[in-house]
């Protein structure tokens, strides 16, 4: 089945000790989003790829960085991770058109020791 | 800023009744709306899109849109206990491609 892939599920690291997401699709979809979502919360666009254009939201922190080598992988660098920025990561992917959803992979869990 | 809004809840209905959802969006321009069912600790699923007024259905859910009164709903008939979920309301503007999520509305069935 085409779908959305995170690794790892979970992530624990350091305070400060940088860290990479991956998210793979098998969709073949144009845009990849990264998504934080903290308890309660609704999802928090960070970025999104259209292709390779990067499009960074305005109130997202330099300390997040994406890559996006080719159609199928995204990755989230967080180069320095505070105790803030634990949380659950999303990767979305979409076709371009107003009327597309997104879909989402399963989510990875950061938590900051 | 555009805005999406949904009562936080706990909604509570009992097994068999119709759970009614609800969602306001402040951008008047929006052109397509998602229903995304969040089980806890895991991913938003897509459960309904909607992209003009009226109803659609699908199964035992039901998306109504008014754009008039930016307004969006999500019915859900013969609730189950496997529904108990948090529902986010999802709108995307007139431009770009990112979703503006709402808070989403926690959803107790109950047996």
């Amino acid at each position: 089945d085409a779908m959305v892939i995170q690794n790892p599920r979970y992530q624990v690291t350091q305070f400060g000790k940088p860290v990479t997401l991956s998210c793979s699709q098998t969709l073949n979809h144009n845009v990849m989003y990264w998504y934080q979502q903290k308890s309660s919360q609704a999802p928090k666009l960070l970025f999104h790829y259209y292709d390779k254009d990067f499009n960074n939201e305005a109130d997202t922190p330099d300390n997040f960085q994406s890559r996006r080598p080719n159609t199928s992988f995204c990755f989230l660098d967080i180069r320095s991770p505070g105790l803030g920025d634990a949380a659950m990561y999303l990767c979305a992917t979409s076709r371009v058109g107003g009327v597309e959803p997104q879909h989402f992979g399963d989510g990875t869990r950061l938590s900051i020791l | 800023q555009k805005e999406v809004e949904q009562n936080s809840g706990p909604l509570s209905v009992p097994e068999g009744a119709i759970a009614s959802l609800n969602c306001t969006y402040s951008d008047r321009g929006s052109q397509s709306f998602f229903w995304y069912r969040q089980y806890s600790g895991k991913s938003p699923e897509l459960i309904m899109s909607i992209y003009s007024n009226g109803d659609k259905e699908d199964g035992r859910f039901t998306a109504q849109l008014n754009k008039a009164s930016q307004y969006v709903s999500l019915l859900i008939r013969d609730s189950q206990p496997s529904d108990s979920a948090t529902y986010l309301c999802a709108v995307r503007g007139k431009t770009g491609y990112a979703l503006n999520f709402g808070k989403g509305t926690s959803l107790l069935v109950t047996p």
